[in-house]
């Protein structure tokens, strides 16, 4: 069973649509995350979630949303795709996200924008 | 800003030999220490966690330290084998709730046999 898992791996879209990139974790835990790894490969954080309440938002543009459906989901949402949104986003989760719990993350989305 | 190093892009070690990898740091206070392991196309993966209050952890044949005097931790692989090859990446949290990790470049370390 897959502990942490993104849909779809590969994202390939023309510059001003609308994507949205799915997260589903299976082990129960409070906290989820969104981190882009760029070109250079810098991961950094874009969003935590702590159930289904936005905690960190890191100075990400507004065309980028995250929704948690429930404490299991958490997808992004990106408006008008930019092509420097050209990156791969990985979702993680942790326990309860505070004092170092080991952060479990996805395989991957790669997005590249045509 | 905070800035987060870690010592060369590539780190060519032989078979056997112990590999040693350096986080540095600045302008940052971390409560927390993590170092991750990511292979090409995967997601990283957690090795160890190390506290601000802590100078050593040991796992199997991995060592991480921490001095928080001179803003810096090693990483050590011992006996590294080809498998040991990724890219290692040194992550700091602060210790708040949801806490998102601010993660160096990492360091690719190539296991020759």
């Amino acid at each position: 069973d897959t502990a942490v898992s993104q849909t779809p791996k590969y994202l390939v879209t023309q510059m001003g649509n609308d994507k949205s990139i799915k997260c589903e974790q299976n082990l129960g835990h409070d906290t989820m995350y969104w981190y882009k790894q760029d070109s250079k490969k810098f991961l950094k954080i874009m969003f935590s979630y702590n159930n289904k309440e936005l905690i960190i938002n890191e100075t990400v543009p507004n065309r980028f949303s995250p929704k948690s459906p429930d404490k299991a989901h958490l997808n992004l949402h990106i408006n008008s795709l930019e092509l420097g949104d050209s990156a791969v986003y990985f979702c993680a989760s942790s326990h309860s996200g505070g004092g170092g719990d080991t952060q479990y993350f996805g395989p991957g989305t790669r997005l590249t924008v045509l | 800003s905070q800035k987060i190093e870690q010592n060369s892009e590539a780190l060519n070690i032989q078979e056997g030999k112990t590999a040693t990898l350096t986080c540095n740091y600045t302008n940052y206070s971390p409560a927390y220490l993590q170092w991750y392991r990511q292979d090409p196309g995967r997601g990283p993966v957690f090795l160890l966690l190390i506290r601000e209050n802590e100078k050593e952890k040991r796992k199997e044949r991995l060592k991480v330290t921490f001095d928080t005097t001179l803003k810096q931790s090693l990483f050590h692989i011992t006996a590294s084998q080809p498998a040991d090859s990724a890219t290692y990446l040194c992550a700091l949290g602060k210790g708040g709730g949801a806490d998102g990790l601010t993660f160096g470049k990492g360091t690719h370390l190539i296991i020759q046999p």
